[in-house]
């Protein structure tokens, strides 16, 4: 009940090329889904976040897309650069947790020049 | 602002020794995360304070573990003894939580941890 799966778990893709990472998660009570973004020998920072009343957020390059019926949502990177290598964490949270967040397993991105 | 603040940055050492892992949290944050990130297990949430309390201490592995968060501005992660399974980078985090509403975790930049 309390995890987000993510998928896959490692992933290359070409510079230019788009990433997608996927996330799902069984918890109905879930309603704020950050994605992070951690470079080697860092701690995780907070990427771009979105909250289950709107389909679809978008900064810059990046999207987090959510399907609320089916319970999953995902982060698109588009024009890939080699600066976006690193791991990326989904995650969720219930509102008033004290800033909980449950995250997902991570998946390592590489974009190859 | 100078972030979460975590010493030592890497530590070395024997099984059955003691380690103390400390963690300044940004000023004015009022809750405290202590993570655990192996290759394994990816990041897994060992304990989170709110106001100093413990609010969930779930993920601490066992008793070899113990938090404490005396003020606002220290917080301590203690392994005794410590085990070669414990080796792994030990993260603390931060945010401003402020009952409903949603808050960023600013994370420090780790502990290597190895116990050999």
């Amino acid at each position: 009940q309390q995890q987000v799966k993510q998928s896959p778990q490692s992933l290359i893709v070409q510079k230019g090329g788009i990433s997608i990472i996927n996330c799902a998660y069984e918890n109905t009570a879930f309603d704020y889904f950050p994605w992070y973004q951690q470079f080697p020998g860092k701690g995780p920072a907070l990427l771009i976040a979105i909250r289950p009343d709107v389909s679809e957020k978008k900064e810059g390059r990046f999207t987090i897309s959510f399907n609320k019926s089916a319970k999953q949502f995902s982060l698109h990177i588009m024009d890939s650069q080699p600066g976006d290598s690193a791991t990326y964490f989904c995650a969720a949270s219930i509102e008033g947790s004290q800033g909980n967040l449950i995250f997902g397993k991570g998946t390592k991105l590489s974009v190859k020049p | 602002d100078a972030g979460v603040i975590q010493s030592p940055r890497h530590e070395v050492t024997e099984m059955g020794q003691e380690v103390t892992l400390r963690c300044k949290p940004i000023s004015g944050h009022n809750s405290l995360f202590w993570y655990r990130q192996t290759m394994m297990r990816g990041l897994e949430l060992l304990i989170y304070f709110n106001n100093n309390v413990p609010i969930d201490d779930s993920g601490m592995p066992e008793d070899r573990f113990s938090a404490k968060m005396p003020n606002a501005s220290f917080s301590t992660l203690k392994i005794q003894p410590s085990e070669p399974r414990d080796s792994a980078v030990y993260f603390c985090a931060s945010s401003l939580a402020l009952g409903g509403g949603f808050y960023e975790q600013y994370f420090g930049p780790g502990t290597r941890l190895t116990v050999t």
